[in-house]
């Protein structure tokens, strides 16, 4: 299994742009996960889905931001429009049996 | 509401010698306790979890990690430590829904040759 893929692995955007962010979770996982990762912050949950629908969007820090699962193997998250401050690296992340999620390797942001 | 507290940012230790990450808890009810570790550039990996039994868990790459109910910690142990072992290490517990989770701010390893 070729584990969570995420893309683009880097994007650098200009403050106002759209951005979307990818992911494909393993086959079979039915949880897929949305985080983000700053150095002020840490590691927080933005977004949860269970099979394809979203649980919790609590940790979503406005409006702005956006989450879709339309099916099993593919979600989105969508910044529009970006910020300077929605810098930090993104984590896609997916689970089948509780509590055990397989990260993917993230995409860096950068808005300037 | 459930939290995890990892008391050190940064732990240093010698190649050879035995490494302890530091962990402790507030959940309500039963602890589920998870260690995860991030390698420069990846994404978290799994590496340990505590549900119930033996206090000590054993996990990936020669960790354990030991569960202390009345100290309310679950601090990540290694007898050996290897320079690869360098990377950021997080302490997790389950969130109020259940499949998220809350995680520690994170302690940096550095294994030193």
């Amino acid at each position: 299994d070729a584990g969570v893929i995420q893309s683009p692995r880097h994007e650098v955007t200009e403050m106002g742009q759209e951005v979307t962010l990818r992911c494909k979770p393993i086959s079979g996982h039915d949880y897929l996960f949305w985080y983000r990762q700053t150095m002020m912050r840490g590691l927080e949950l933005l977004i949860y889905f269970n099979n394809n629908v979203p649980i919790d969007d609590s940790g979503m820090p406005e409006d702005r931001f956006s989450a879709k699962m339309p099916n099993a193997s593919f979600s989105t998250l969508k910044i529009q429009p970006s910020e300077p401050r929605d810098s930090a690296v993104y984590f896609c992340a997916s689970s089948r049996r509780i509590y055990e999620q397989y990260f993917g390797p993230g995409t860096r942001l950068t808005v300037t | 509401a459930q939290s995890v507290a990892q008391p050190e940012d940064q732990v240093n230790v010698a190649e050879g010698n035995p490494l302890t990450v530091k962990c402790t808890y507030s959940v309500s009810g039963n602890p589920y306790l998870f260690w995860y570790v991030q390698y420069p550039n990846r994404g978290l990996q799994f590496l340990l979890k505590y549900i119930t039994g033996d206090n000590l868990v054993k996990g990936s790459y020669g960790f354990e990690a030991e569960f202390n109910k009345s100290q309310t910690s679950f601090h990540l142990k290694k007898p050996s430590a290897l320079v690869s072992d360098s990377a950021l290490y997080f302490c997790a517990v389950p969130g109020n829904y259940g499949q998220n989770f809350v995680f520690g701010p994170g302690t940096r390893l550095s294994v030193l040759p």
